[in-house]
């Protein structure tokens, strides 16, 4: 079955680092990839989507890309914020019958970002 | 307000009660789903509804019942609530059409089972 592959945390930064989170992912057809923010005490918010191979997508300063041959969608950000300490969700989505949509999570990775 | 909300936002109760954790859209997105989350599984599905009157099972169906009588409001019950079955529930929606992969997610439900 379909299944997502994230990094596990959780991952501590400092104010302006690098960041990348892993996501590998296995599915069958052509599935479309997202992330998922989860802030403290919130709900998962969509942060960015791509579906098809070699997309890129990009929001409030991160970027993934689909890379269909090595089925990855590795999360980046060049220099995070104390804001941006939450939790993050990779994702896949495939057809589950009729119109509909199955999302597939990711364990989700915690990132605390230190002043 | 426009969006999704969930009601109550946090809950105890006590094992072998009846509860109802409530979801309401105010997008008329036809298709509405139940997670729930815990530690170490990330998010799981448990129902879904595909419109009024039409709901199927997801991945961890069991002890769950729901029902959508109104497009806009989709009720996850727990007949006889159990202390597995503490944990956050998310309810989410998703449009029809080309947007339909991706999903609207509520605040959450915390449910303590004592």
């Amino acid at each position: 079955g379909d299944s997502v592959t994230q990094m596990e945390g959780p991952v501590t930064l400092s104010e302006e680092a690098f960041l990348t989170i892993n996501c590998t992912y296995t599915a069958t057809g052509y599935p479309s990839l997202f992330w998922y923010v989860q802030y403290p005490g919130e709900g998962l918010q969509l942060l960015l989507k791509a579906t098809k191979a070699d997309d890129k997508g990009s929001n409030k300063g991160f970027e993934a890309t689909y890379r269909k041959e090595t089925t990855s969608f590795h999360l980046e950000k060049g220099s995070v914020q104390v804001s941006d300490s939450a939790v993050y969700f990779c994702a896949l989505s495939t057809p589950s019958g009729g119109s509909n949509y199955k999302l597939t999570f990711g364990k989700g990775t915690l990132l605390t970002v230190n002043p | 307000d426009a969006g999704i909300t969930q009601s109550p936002r946090y809950k105890i109760t006590e094992t072998g009660r009846q509860v109802t954790l409530m979801c309401h859209q105010t997008w008329s997105h036809s298709y509405m789903f139940w997670y729930r989350q815990d530690l170490g599984h990330g998010l799981r599905l448990i129902y879904y509804s595909a419109a009024a009157d039409i709901t199927d099972k997801g991945e961890v169906p069991d002890g769950y019942v729901v029902s959508r009588s109104k497009t806009e409001n989709f009720p996850l019950t727990l007949e006889s609530a159990t202390r597995s079955q503490t944990s956050v529930y998310f309810c989410a929606s998703s449009a029809p059409g080309a947007l339909r992969e991706t999903q609207y997610f509520g605040p959450g439900t915390r449910l303590l089972v004592l």
